[in-house]
């Protein structure tokens, strides 16, 4: 059965202070790994799908990575609109659906 | 270009009753999926809908059905409503030929069981 866990689960941080979320996953044969990002009592927005370990993508701000067993999104110099939840989720073997981390609650002060 | 659309937004029922909810999926895609999502939760896998048929489905119970239509539009009814049903619904869609495709999920319907 497909995992994921994500920490933490609440992140405070100033304005301009970066840092990172972390993803941590088992599955079976990945075939996909994607980040969306969620405002409150909104669908999830995506963010990027990474397919292998090593591979990198970058977004504005944000900048996701892929190990074998985790994955990092990485948030530089961050904005307070840059506050939401952001979800991880993993797609393996020969599953359809997506299985979803609880997500970290990421607050931006200005 | 039209993203993922539901409806209605919000919904409010009973417990007992039925309920239907509604999913256009972004232009160009032929699959939809729906997940359910309690406060404070990732969302959590119901059924994937494919070629009409219904082609993957996670753990809820046969209270949960579904239905896609020859448009790719699909409906998700949930029938003997329980208080715990109380949730965001989400569509998502995607396009169904292969595996690792992202999905783009809709803004949600919120429902609350009372």
């Amino acid at each position: 059965e497909d995992q994921v866990t994500q920490s933490p689960e609440a992140l405070r941080l100033q304005e301009g202070e970066s840092s990172s979320l972390n993803c941590s996953y088992t599955v079976s044969g990945l075939r996909g790994l994607f980040w969306y990002r969620q405002d409150p009592g909104k669908g999830p927005e995506f963010l990027f799908t990474l397919y292998s370990a090593g591979e990198e993508k970058e977004k504005e701000r944000l900048k996701a990575t892929l190990t074998k067993k985790e994955s990092f999104l990485h948030i530089t110099a961050p904005k307070p609109e840059d506050s939401a939840t952001y979800l991880c989720a993993v797609q393996g073997g020969s599953a359809r659906q997506l299985t979803f981390g609880s997500g970290t609650q990421l607050t931006v002060l200005p | 270009d039209a993203g993922v659309t539901q409806s209605p937004t919000h919904l409010i029922k009973t417990r007992g009753q039925q309920v239907t909810l509604r999913c256009s999926p972004k232009s160009g895609h032929d699959t939809v999926s729906w997940y359910q999502q309690a406060l404070g939760q990732g969302p959590q896998f119901i059924f994937q809908y494919y070629e009409e048929e219904e082609r993957q489905r996670g753990n809820f119970p046969d209270r949960f059905s579904g239905h896609q239509f020859p448009n790719y539009s699909s409906e998700l009814n949930v029938n003997a409503l329980l208080l715990g049903d109380s949730a965001l619904y989400l569509c998502a869609s995607s396009l169904g030929t292969s595996g690792g495709d992202t999905q783009y999920f809709g803004p949600g319907t919120r429902l609350t069981v009372l």
